[in-house]
């Protein structure tokens, strides 16, 4: 059973408009959230992460935003760029062990120019 | 800093051949890990190290070593190869949590793929 979910395969988007992509959890004791980006025949790298006590992180083109009554957070991207055309990954941990990460299928974005 | 490093970036083997994936770090990091990568997946812990002597198992352990005798080596090991085990497999790396302690971010290495026939 996925306690993370990226329910979107894949998002297409055009140049200078906002990427908005979108995860759910389902374990309530997940309270750190981050965003991985991963390019073709490379690591993932991060992004962007947030913690529960907050409910937006920003930085530059990239916020995240936490509902943790709905337990749903999403990644905004604004404005998108061709070079944004990569797998996101959501992952999340919890209090028990904030070394481990548990992470959803991912979404695969494509920003068109 | 080279960061995170894997050895080798492919690797095909036979069902029954064993292996040992390579991943060094130069970041003093006492938090290491592996995971595979398996579409419509995501990424699915393996084995995690907390320091040099400790390890423990992750969501799919099966079928894998792993030990940790430096803090900049975690190598993985397939005992039996299996076609199941066909995936990409990436080492990641980060300082340790503990209670109390701001979270900090991993970092990957660029993979392994592995093809077992």
């Amino acid at each position: 059973d996925q306690q993370v979910k990226q329910n979107s395969p894949s998002l297409s988007v055009q140049e200078g408009r906002i990427s908005i992509l979108n995860c759910d959890y389902t374990n309530s004791m997940f309270d750190y959230f981050l965003w991985y980006k991963k390019y073709p025949a490379e690591g993932p790298t991060f992004l962007i992460s947030i913690s529960s006590i907050k409910d937006k992180n920003e930085d530059g083109r990239f916020t995240v935003f936490l509902n943790k009554s709905a337990k749903h957070l999403s990644l905004h991207i604004v404005p998108s760029q061709p070079g944004d055309s990569a797998v996101y990954f959501c992952a999340a941990s919890d209090t028990d062990d904030g070394n481990k990460l548990v992470f959803g299928a991912g979404t695969i974005l494509r920003v068109k120019s | 800093n080279a960061g995170v490093t894997q050895t080798p970036k492919f690797q095909v083997l036979k069902t029954g051949q064993s292996m040992t994936l390579q991943c060094a770090q130069d970041m003093n990091h006492e938090y290491m890990s592996w995971y595979r990568q398996d579409p419509g997946m995501g990424l699915r812990l393996i084995h995690y190290s907390v320091g040099a002597g400790i390890t423990d198992q992750g969501e799919v352990p099966n079928g894998y070593n792993v030990s940790r005798s430096t803090t900049e080596d975690f190598p993985l090991r397939l005992l039996s190869a299996a076609p199941s085990q066909t995936s990409v497999y990436f080492c990641a790396s980060s300082y340790s949590w503990g209670p109390g302690q701001v979270r900090y971010e991993q970092y990957f290495g660029p993979g392994t793929r592995l093809t077992v026939t």
